[in-house]
């Protein structure tokens, strides 16, 4: 297992379309979490799983945004309806307890057009 | 909105002089992280801190914790090219699901 993988790097899309992201954590994190990050920001938090279960989700997080974990294992984080200011990158992270580090992904960098 | 504050947003610093950059809560943390971010690259973590005046050191880089758990600091000694990024801080908060939330990076540039 080389690390948090996720697919696609890139995503360019255009205004009003759904996209749909996938996170392959590393295998035994049962933490999974989604950040999203802006030139100049950090990343900053969407949601988190242990699990299969979603445990929080950031208040400032749109109904359009909606994230699975299915078995436990791999993540998917679907954005509705894209606008122009959902253009970031969209990182994932991993990690195998609580209060440990996170392992981040390569992140998909999503380009609403 | 983030609950940790980072200072300074830039810092620009010539090869070997030393670089601080500083974290700030306005309530106590837990424990608190340190990740680096090259440019174009993923948060890679460096370190954690758990105890109250707590400081560890990696090579040249020192990391503290405050006494009241309320602030930290990196501090890196004679800076090299290679230490070129984004560093931030991410706060674990006490009485939640620890969830890593970041401040705003400093991002340090050196140049030779």
């Amino acid at each position: 297992d080389t690390g948090v993988s996720q697919d696609p790097r890139h995503k360019i899309t255009k205004r009003g379309q759904n996209v749909t992201f996938r996170c392959d954590p590393i295998s035994e994190h049962n933490r999974l979490y989604w950040y999203r990050q802006t030139l100049g920001q950090g990343p900053e938090f969407l949601t988190y799983f242990q699990n299969e279960a979603q445990l929080e989700k950031s208040r400032l997080l749109s109904d359009r945004f909606s994230a699975e974990r299915p078995k436990g294992s791999f993540s998917t984080l679907e954005i509705q309806r894209t606008e122009q200011g959902d253009s970031a990158m969209y990182l994932c992270a991993s990690s195998p307890a609580r209060i440990t580090e996170a392992f981040f992904g390569q992140g998909t960098r999503l380009t609403v057009v | 909105g983030q609950q940790v504050m980072q200072i300074p947003q830039y810092q620009h610093v010539q090869e070997g002089e030393d670089f601080t950059t500083y974290c700030n809560s306005s309530t106590t943390l837990s424990n608190i992280q340190w990740y680096k971010q090259r440019p174009g690259g993923h948060p890679v973590f460096l370190i954690q801190l758990v105890k109250s005046g707590e400081v560890k050191k990696q090579k040249r880089l020192t990391f503290q914790f405050g006494e009241a758990k309320k602030n930290s600091s990196l501090h890196i000694t004679a800076t090299q090219t290679t230490d070129v990024g984004t560093y931030f801080c991410a706060a674990l908060l006490s009485g939640g699901s620890y969830i890593p939330t970041f401040g705003r990076g400093t991002s340090l540039i050196v140049h030779p």
